[in-house]
């Protein structure tokens, strides 16, 4: 499965939006890019997930550069409880998801 | 529709010890996955399996662990001889293959070993 990097933290302000970025530059052909989340120490909850064109749900939008060497989660309006570590994951179908360190979004009023 | 339940939620257990924790997946989910992660690192995948089947194993430790998936009952991730060093968080995970694979985790067993 391909490496992805994400920045380590960042901060957003209540109501805006939450623009995470993911850099995916080995990614397959076949190999599609998700998103999780985890809240405190609950287990990950999955988000949205792409493999070319851009996606959107009732979550989160992802948006997929055409190169697809890197991904923006969109969290439209963020609240308080969007606090969480954000995980991008970029793997083939089936099989494991390998997570990395994420990013620890802080949600501010 | 139930999700992804586990249990027990937490376990304490001396060392030398062995741990079993349990997973049902979600209804109609035949995958499971079994990850780990240990106090304030990211999740680290063990196993990977289906019904009576273990499909990738290449996080599990060589000794100690071991998983399984019977055609009947939950997924059991078995720990024998614990050691400190096993304290952690175990979630699991399930899928079906025809919604993309996305996995649903369940809310994790917590293991302390004294």
């Amino acid at each position: 499965d391909a490496k992805t990097t994400q920045p380590p933290s960042m901060d957003c302000a209540e109501g805006r939006a939450a623009n995470l970025p993911c850099n995916h530059s080995t990614i397959s052909g076949n190999e599609y890019v998700y998103w999780y989340r985890q809240i405190h120490s609950q287990g990950p909850q999955y988000i949205i997930h792409g493999l070319k064109n851009n996606e959107t749900n009732e979550m989160a939008s992802l948006i997929i550069t055409e190169d697809r060497k890197s991904s923006t989660l969109i969290l439209p309006h963020a609240t308080l409880r969007d606090t969480a570590v954000y995980y991008c994951i970029v793997k083939t179908n089936a099989g494991k998801s390998t997570f990395g360190d994420g990013t620890t979004l802080t949600v501010k009023p | 529709n139930a999700g992804v339940m586990q249990n027990p939620r937490h376990l304490v257990r001396r060392r030398g010890q062995e741990a079993r924790l349990r997973c049902s997946p979600m209804k109609g989910h035949s995958h499971v996955y079994w990850y780990r992660q240990l106090p304030e690192e990211g999740l680290k995948f063990m196993v990977y399996l289906q019904k009576e089947n273990i499909i990738d194993e290449s996080g599990m430790p060589k000794e100690r662990f071991s998983a399984e998936f019977p055609k009947e009952g939950p997924s059991i991730l078995r720990i024998q001889q614990v050691v400190r060093g096993d304290s952690a968080a175990y979630f699991c995970a399930s899928s079906d293959i025809s919604t993309y694979n996305e996995q649903f985790f369940g809310p994790g067993t917590r293991l302390t070993v004294l």
